[in-house]
């Protein structure tokens, strides 16, 4: 069972364009929502994260947009650039779970000049 | 990354070999995780460790075993390899003093033919 859902697979934005990766979550009991950037032949960073207590969450060109009634949770990046080419995963996880995190399934991004 | 090393990078097996594939971090870190990644599927936790003491299945510990051998070394074992378990896999670390980040390593790219 997919307890997160992430869309879509799949992204190209124009440089200087807006890029947006959607994920849905099932578990109401979540309370950490991070999203992970990787880079072809690297592993998984964290990128930005946001607990449920607020409903946006901004770090320089990357905002995480959360809605707790609709179990849904967005990354925006502003100002696209090509170096934000990479694979986005979105996750959740329970806090005192030991960061236990479950991961959607991914969304690449390309960004084109 | 470099805190967090896999060996090897890259791996081709066949099927039937028992095969070891090993995390080791400078970290500090208590807690260990092996995660597998395939297109399409995201990431998905095999198996975790709280400390050297505690081994936990994750979603998808079939057909793998693990050893914690010390704080800052987690193995991942794949007692008789199939070809479905062709996948890159991930060892990551995370502790209380991380929050829940979680710091993955480069991982390994195995092919079991």
């Amino acid at each position: 069972q997919q307890q997160v859902k992430q869309s879509p697979q799949s992204l190209i934005v124009q440089k200087g364009g807006i890029s947006i990766i959607n994920c849905a979550y099932e578990n109401t009991a979540f309370d950490y929502f991070p999203w992970y950037q990787q880079f072809p032949g690297k592993g998984p960073a964290l990128l930005i994260a946001i607990r449920p207590d607020v409903s946006e969450k901004k770090e320089g060109r990357f905002t995480i947009s959360f809605n707790k009634s609709a179990k849904q949770f967005s990354l925006h990046i502003m100002d696209s650039q090509p170096g934000d080419s990479a694979t986005y995963f979105c996750a959740a996880s329970l806090t005192g779970t030991a960061s236990k995190l479950t991961f959607g399934t991914g969304t690449r991004l390309q960004v084109t000049l | 990354d470099a805190d967090v090393t896999q060996t090897p990078r890259n791996r081709i097996t066949k099927t039937g070999k028992r095969i070891m594939l090993e995390c080791s971090q400078t970290k500090g870190h208590d807690r260990m995780y092996w995660y597998r990644q395939d297109p399409g599927l995201g990431l998905r936790l095999i198996y975790y460790s709280f400390d050297v003491k505690d081994i936990n299945k994750g979603e998808i510990s079939d057909g793998y075993s693990v050893s914690r051998q010390a704080q800052a070394k987690f193995s991942l074992s794949l007692e008789s390899a199939i070809p479905n378990q062709t996948a890159l896999y991930f060892c990551a670390t995370s502790d209380q003093g991380s929050g829940e980040t979680q710091y993955f390593g480069p991982g390994t790219r195995l092919l079991v033919l």
